[in-house]
């Protein structure tokens, strides 16, 4: 089946970890990007990319870093730095249309990170 | 600082009626999309408008568009249970960064 496939699903981290999230396409899709989503907010983008080994950061960037070495994978690294990582993180990814005609965006499942 | 902005935060309504929320945002796009999202999961895409539409419909979603205003309105018609969820504006411009709101959370009461 196609779609976007995060994992894994819940991960718990203790103090002063890095962890990494993964987020798989086979969409096909050129652009891929990073939500957090706080419990009862809205997503806050974190990292996007719209080609392989090029990424920009979004809003919330710091304590987060990301890789596109391949064009169906965009993982997340949530380091040390991030002082409260506790949150829902959602992956999406889209077509890049040359003539702006708009494309659907679509979602992974999420992956719930826990620090104890 | 979000894009987006969806009014009001929580809408609650009687099974049938319609449901109205409003999105507002700040910078020019390239198109703007509505998502649901059930508690704990992934957003499900609902409607897909571009900046040169002004109204589009899909089932019993109708989407408006208001460039000059910067603001677009989604309304679920004869709402059933089943469209409890959080609801959610997400801008795109054209350098393809997608923003969204804060979401309104819509309770359907049977």
């Amino acid at each position: 089946d196609g779609g976007i496939t995060q994992s894994p699903k819940y991960l718990f981290r203790k103090e002063g970890q890095n962890v990494t999230l993964s987020c798989e396409q086979n969409l096909n899709h050129d652009a891929m990007y990073w939500y957090r989503q706080d419990p009862g907010q809205g997503l806050r983008l974190i990292y996007y990319s719209q080609i392989v080994n090029d990424f920009q950061k979004g809003d919330i960037a710091e304590g987060y870093s990301v890789s596109r070495e391949k064009k169906e994978s965009f993982p997340l690294t949530v380091t040390s730095a991030q002082k409260n990582p506790t949150a829902f993180y959602l992956c999406a990814s889209s077509m890049m249309d040359n003539s702006f005609s708009g494309n659907t965006i679509y979602f992974g499942e999420g992956s719930w990170l826990t620090v104890v | 600082s979000q894009q987006g902005e969806e009014d009001p935060q929580a809408l609650s309504i009687q099974e049938g009626e319609n449901a109205t929320m409003n999105c507002s945002y700040k910078t020019s796009i390239n198109n703007l999309q509505w998502y649901r999202q059930n508690s704990g999961r992934g957003l499900v895409h609902l409607i897909l408008i571009r900046s040169n539409e002004r109204e589009k419909h899909s089932g019993r979603l109708r989407v408006t568009l208001d460039t000059s205003k910067k603001s677009s309105s989604l309304l679920i018609t004869a709402s059933r249970a089943a469209d409890t969820a959080s609801y959610f504006c997400a801008t795109v411009r054209n350098d393809y960064k997608l923003s969204f709101g804060a979401g309104t959370t819509v309770t359907v009461r049977a």
